[in-house]
């Protein structure tokens, strides 16, 4: 099955730094996609980008899908980015979400 | 408007009890899914039901039982709480095939005492 594998594990930036994150997936995927869990625990969907670039505002995603990775582009990141950012692989034909063990993200001001 | 609504927010109960967990969608999905998240922030799916039919159905204990009146609601049954029982339960939509607009509600803390 898709085995999901995030880095890094944690990540400590002062506001306005910018940042990657990386999602290694190992198997091929016809879906990908980034969350951010909030410190309040919400999940929000940022981006469904199984390849290709995407933008939306600070942030950007690009997965290359033959070379099984896909990165998340912070910039300019605020106190507000704070939280765990999760990568998932969709698994099979039921739409079964396979998540990495996230990276954490603490900015400070 | 809320897209998927959890309730409760917060549980806290003692072992051994029975309490269930109701989600509800209003964004029209044909798909809903049950995840629990760990203490180590680990998510992993537990159920997923397709227009009220039972299409995924990981590895859990017997005690939990799902249950799906409508293509809106996914309900999550726990029988016999146990200590291990502690996490955050989250129930999500999608639309269908794909994965596209895969959407999550706030989540339930589940704390057994």
């Amino acid at each position: 099955g898709i085995q999901v594998e995030q880095s890094p594990p944690d990540l400590i930036l002062q506001e306005g730094a910018n940042s990657t994150l990386r999602c290694n997936f190992s198997d091929s995927v016809n879906n990908l996609q980034w969350f951010h869990q909030n410190p309040w625990g919400q999940l929000i969907n940022l981006f469904y980008i199984p390849s290709g670039t995407k933008q939306n505002g600070r942030l950007s995603a690009t997965t290359v899908a033959t070379e099984r990775y896909s990165l998340l582009y912070i910039s300019s990141s605020q106190t507000t980015d704070s939280g765990v950012y999760f990568c998932a692989a969709l698994s099979g034909g039921y739409n079964k979400l396979i998540f990495g063990a996230g990276t954490r993200l603490a900015v400070h001001p | 408007d809320t897209a998927v609504s959890q309730t409760p927010k917060y549980l806290v109960t003692q072992m051994g009890n029975d309490k269930s967990i109701k989600c509800e969608q209003n964004l029209g999905h044909d798909t809903m899914y049950w995840y629990k998240q760990d203490s180590k922030k680990f998510l992993k799916i537990m159920f997923s039901y397709n227009n009220k039919e039972l299409i995924i159905n990981e590895t859990v204990p017997n005690r939990f039982s799902p249950k799906s009146p409508d293509k809106a609601h996914l309900n999550l049954h726990i029988n016999s709480l146990e200590l291990g029982d502690s996490a955050v339960y989250f129930c999500a939509s999608s639309p269908g095939q794909g994965g596209y607009g895969y959407t999550f509600g706030s989540g339930t803390r589940l704390t057994v005492v």
